[in-house]
């Protein structure tokens, strides 16, 4: 089983939209956790840090269930710039070891007009 | 301002053949990543450093050797290269817990 997994996709939606990202880690020594947005093979950039409280950025919104390990990705009124790649990343830390960041395979998303 | 400089950007091998990817970062960064993207999949973790003078196994070592030259420069070696080797690679940076990034990715083929 991969450490991080997400929803197969691809996801096609219509403008203004609501689509939601799933992804859940298996590794409970998990600390942080991110969204990355990744366009057309280039290199990918953060999109926003997951809270344990949940966090919003104007469309987006982040959520995360410890106990289930479990992360989500909320876009809300769907822009056709939104279409891209978006990666589930978590941090596993070890106390001898450091952090390793682990990415997920992707959910791709295509906004149409 | 150049955050995360890799090199080179294009390359292609023969079989067999040997090559190091240069990766920099001028952030004072303690974490370094080498990752391999290949298509329909994520980032797939090659080697990392936690910090100067420590490297530690990723998801896919397997062909990779790395170096942590100083806190800067952490390089990937690939020392005899297959074509199952062909992909994307970046190199990322950051502090523990915090986002990564990336530099603008090698693209390798091997023939």
């Amino acid at each position: 089983r991969k450490e991080v997994e997400q929803d197969p996709g691809p996801f096609n939606v219509p403008e203004g939209a609501t689509v939601a990202f799933n992804c859940t880690y298996s590794n409970s020594a998990s600390q942080s956790f991110f969204w990355y947005r990744q366009d057309c093979r280039k290199e990918p950039k953060l999109l926003m840090s997951v809270y344990s409280s949940g966090n919003e950025d104007g469309r987006f919104t982040a959520q995360l269930n410890r106990a289930s390990q479990y992360i989500s990705l909320l876009i809300r009124d769907s822009k056709l710039s939104d279409s891209a790649t978006y990666l589930c990343v978590v941090n596993i830390v070890t106390y001898n070891q450091g952090g390793k960041l682990i990415f997920g395979q992707g959910t791709e998303l295509s906004v149409k007009p | 301002n150049a955050g995360v400089t890799q090199t080179p950007k294009f390359q292609v091998l023969k079989t067999g053949q040997s090559m190091t990817l240069q990766c920099a970062q001028d952030m004072n960064h303690n974490s370094m990543y080498w990752y391999r993207q290949d298509p329909g999949m994520g980032l797939r973790l090659i080697y990392y450093s936690a910090s100067e003078g420590t490297t530690d196994k990723g998801e896919v070592p397997n062909g990779y050797n790395v170096s942590r030259l100083n806190k800067r420069e952490f390089s990937l070696r690939l020392e005899s290269a297959a074509p199952s080797q062909t992909s994307v690679y970046f190199c990322a940076s950051g502090y523990l817990n915090s986002p990564l990034h990336f530099g603008n990715g090698t693209r390798l083929t091997v023939t």
